[in-house]
C-alpha cells in the first residue's frame, strides 16, 4: 500500500463546473496535509494546506480532512481552463524522521 | 513563505560525467533541505534528505555514492548526479520547510538530460 494514494485521473470537467480531487493516506500520526498544484515542467506550487478536521475554504477552493478515515480532499469550485494541471496531495510524517510523502498527482482537465 | 533558488534549471550532459545541482534558500536558514527526483508523469520521490554540517540521509534504493549531497552551509544544499547515465534523465527538485508542520517550498527544479 502506498502511503498517500489518489486517482491519476485524467480528471476532466466542463469549465464551470466543480473538480472534486481526493486522497487517502496510511500514517494514522500525520498532522498536516497538503495541496499542491504542479503545471508541466514546473515544481509545485501550495494551494491549500489544512490540519484539523473539517473544511477550510480560500476562494474557489476546499480543502476537506477526516483524519479517522485517513482521507483528503479538494474541491474546485467555478473551475477554469487555468485550473488544468496535476494537483498532487501531500502529507508530513515524523515517523523515522520527519518528511513530506507525496501522491502520484491526479491530472485535471477543465475543459473550455 | 521561504524563496528557493536552484541552478541550473536545465542541463545536458554526456553520459558518464558529472552534474552539480545547487539549492539555495534566499530568505531562510534552512538546517535541513530535501531532494526529490520526479520522472514524466510520475509524482516526486524522495530521494535524500540534506542536514547542514552533517551527512544526508538517503531514502531506500538512493545511491549515497551516485547521489552526492552536500550542504555545507545554512542556505546552499547541492546535489552532485556522478557518472550520469541516460536512466538518471530526470527533473530534480530541492524543497526547504519551516518548522516540521509548514509547508515546502520548492525550487524551480532542474531538468536533466543524459545524452
Amino acid at each position: 500500500q502506498k502511503e498517500v494514494e489518489q486517482n491519476s485521473g485524467p480528471l476532466s470537467v466542463p469549465e464551470g463546473a466543480i473538480a472534486s480531487l481526493n486522497c487517502t493516506y496510511s500514517d494514522r500520526g500525520s498532522q498536516s496535509f497538503f495541496w499542491y498544484r504542479q503545471y508541466s515542467g514546473k515544481s509545485p506550487e501550495l494551494i491549500m494546506s489544512i490540519y484539523s478536521n473539517g473544511d477550510k475554504e480560500d476562494g474557489r477552493f476546499t480543502a476537506q480532512l477526516n483524519k479517522a478515515s485517513q482521507y483528503v480532499s479538494l474541491l474546485i469550485r467555478d473551475s477554469q481552463p487555468s485550473d488544468s494541471a496535476t494537483y498532487l496531495c501531500a502529507v508530513n510524517r515524523n515517523t523515522g524522521g520527519f518528511k513530506t510523502i507525496f501522491g502520484a498527482g491526479t491530472r485535471l482537465f477543465v475543459k473550455a | 513563505g521561504a524563496v528557493v533558488s536552484q541552478h541550473p534549471s536545465r542541463v545536458i550532459c554526456k553520459s558518464g560525467t558529472s552534474v552539480k545541482i545547487e539549492c539555495r534558500s534566499l530568505d531562510f536558514q534552512a538546517t535541513t533541505m530535501f531532494w526529490y527526483r520526479q520522472f514524466p508523469k510520475q509524482s516526486l520521490m524522495l530521494m535524500a534528505t540534506s542536514n547542514e554540517g552533517s551527512k544526508a540521509t538517503y531514502e531506500q534504493g538512493v545511491e549515497k555514492d551516485k547521489f552526492l549531497i552536500n550542504h555545507a552551509s545554512l542556505t546552499l544544499s547541492t546535489l552532485t548526479v556522478t557518472s550520469a547515465h541516460p536512466e538518471d534523465s530526470s527533473f530534480y527538485i530541492c524543497s526547504v520547510q519551516g518548522v516540521s508542520n509548514t509547508e515546502a517550498f520548492f525550487g524551480q527544479g532542474t531538468r536533466l538530460t543524459v545524452v
